[in-house]
Order: C-alpha cells, then structure tokens, then sequence
C-alpha cells in the first residue's frame, strides 16, 4: 500500500505568511491527489482536488502543486480562518488513503 | 445542496455490531457519478478510509476490515449503511459518511460525523 507522509505535522505561522505543506507518497502516484481542511468538531472541507483543481467556493489563496511522490499545499498568505488541520489524501485502484495531517496553529 | 446526514447509536457494546446510516438529500444515490463512502477518525487521530458503494450495489472495504464490514444501499430511502461488526474499544472513532466523485476521486460532500463509542 501507498503511505503518505505529510510535513510538517504542526506548523507555526503568522496572519500574512505563506504557508507549504507537503505530501510526500512512498512512490510515484497519479494526479489523484486532494487536500482538506478541517476544523475542530467539523467535517474535512475539500480544497483542492486533481493535485490542483481549486473546489467551487474556496479562496484563490489556496494552491497545490506537484507530481511524482511529492506535492504541496499552499496558502499564499495566511487567514484568521485558516488556523485548522490540513489533510491531503490520495487515491489507487479502489482504495484511499490520507496523510496523517498538518496542524496549522497561530504564532 | 447535496446533504449528508449519519444517524445511529452513540454507544454500542463490544462484540456486538455498529450500524450506521447516512441519508442523503440534494442529489440522488443512484447517480454513476458517485461512490457513497464512510470515513472514519479516531479521537485525536487521522481520517481512515473504510469502503465505499456504488450505485449499481458494488462495494469495496478497508482490506483490514473486510471481513467485519458491509456497506449496503436502499434507493428507495436515499440512503446508504454501514454494519460493522464484532466491535472492539479501537473502534470508537466518528464516522463520517462522505461522497466521493469518480472523476476526480476526491470526497467533496460529507456529513458531520457521528461518535461511536464502544
């Protein structure tokens, strides 16, 4: 099975800062690759889909980027509101698999 | 507005079987577009995919759970369930009932989760 690793596992950052997070898999993957956000209590809200298709709704500040066993998430300049866990999570042949997640706290 | 809504018991023994139900409003279960998948997350911890089901009654499990787990379909209701059985404590978690897009092969609508507790 495909692992996916993310990093950093809790990141400290600033109103303001861009912010990367990065989703390392265990081998090459395909583009199915998507990223959520998710607050305490709530359900994950997707972000990205297709490595880097922004979902209907979610601010342009919100990018993702990559290929191969590496891909990134980007917030070019980080929101009150972003202050959340970030999961990026992978699809192959029937199976799904999610990082284990990307604590964004405030500085 | 595609929702999503799981119910069942909060509380289930150890041994016996977690029965979850997820109804879906705004869209239609029987579309090809999509897989009807449950999520769960342990307390504290990641999100842990554990099958899904398709339109046409097809189904596809977590391998490690396999042999406990059955998701099932009732058009007529615009639902889809979960059972899974022979429960331990390493079940508590919320489950989160989600619909995942075939094109794309992302969750873009989920519920809002429910605590089981074993």
């Amino acid at each position: 099975d495909i692992q996916m690793t993310q990093s950093p596992s809790t990141l400290s950052a600033s109103v303001g800062d861009r912010v990367t997070i990065t989703c390392r898999a265990s081998r090459s993957i395909s583009i199915w690759l998507a990223w959520y956000q998710q607050k305490p209590g709530k359900a994950p809200k997707l972000l990205i889909y297709k490595t880097s298709s922004l979902e209907t709704g979610v601010p342009s500040r919100f990018s993702g980027s990559g290929s191969g066993t590496d891909f990134t998430l980007t917030i070019s300049s980080l929101q009150p509101d972003d202050f959340a866990t970030y999961y990026c999570q992978h699809y192959d042949t029937y199976s799904w698999t999610f990082g284990q997640g990307t604590k964004v706290e405030i500085k | 507005q595609v929702q999503l809504q799981e119910s069942g018991p909060g509380l289930v023994k150890a041994s016996q079987t977690l029965s979850l139900t997820c109804s879906v409003s705004g869209g239609s279960i029987s579309s090809d577009t999509y897989y009807w998948s449950w999520i769960r997350q342990h307390p504290g911890k990641g999100l842990e995919w554990i099958g899904f089901i398709y339109y046409s009654g097809s189904t596809y499990y977590k391998a490690s759970l396999k042999s406990r787990l059955t998701i099932s379909l009732d058009t007529s209701k615009n639902q889809f369930s979960l059972n899974l059985s022979s429960v331990t404590a390493a079940d508590t978690a919320v489950y989160f009932c989600a619909r995942g897009v075939r094109r794309g092969y992302h969750f873009d609508y989920w519920g809002q989760g429910i605590l089981v507790t074993v």
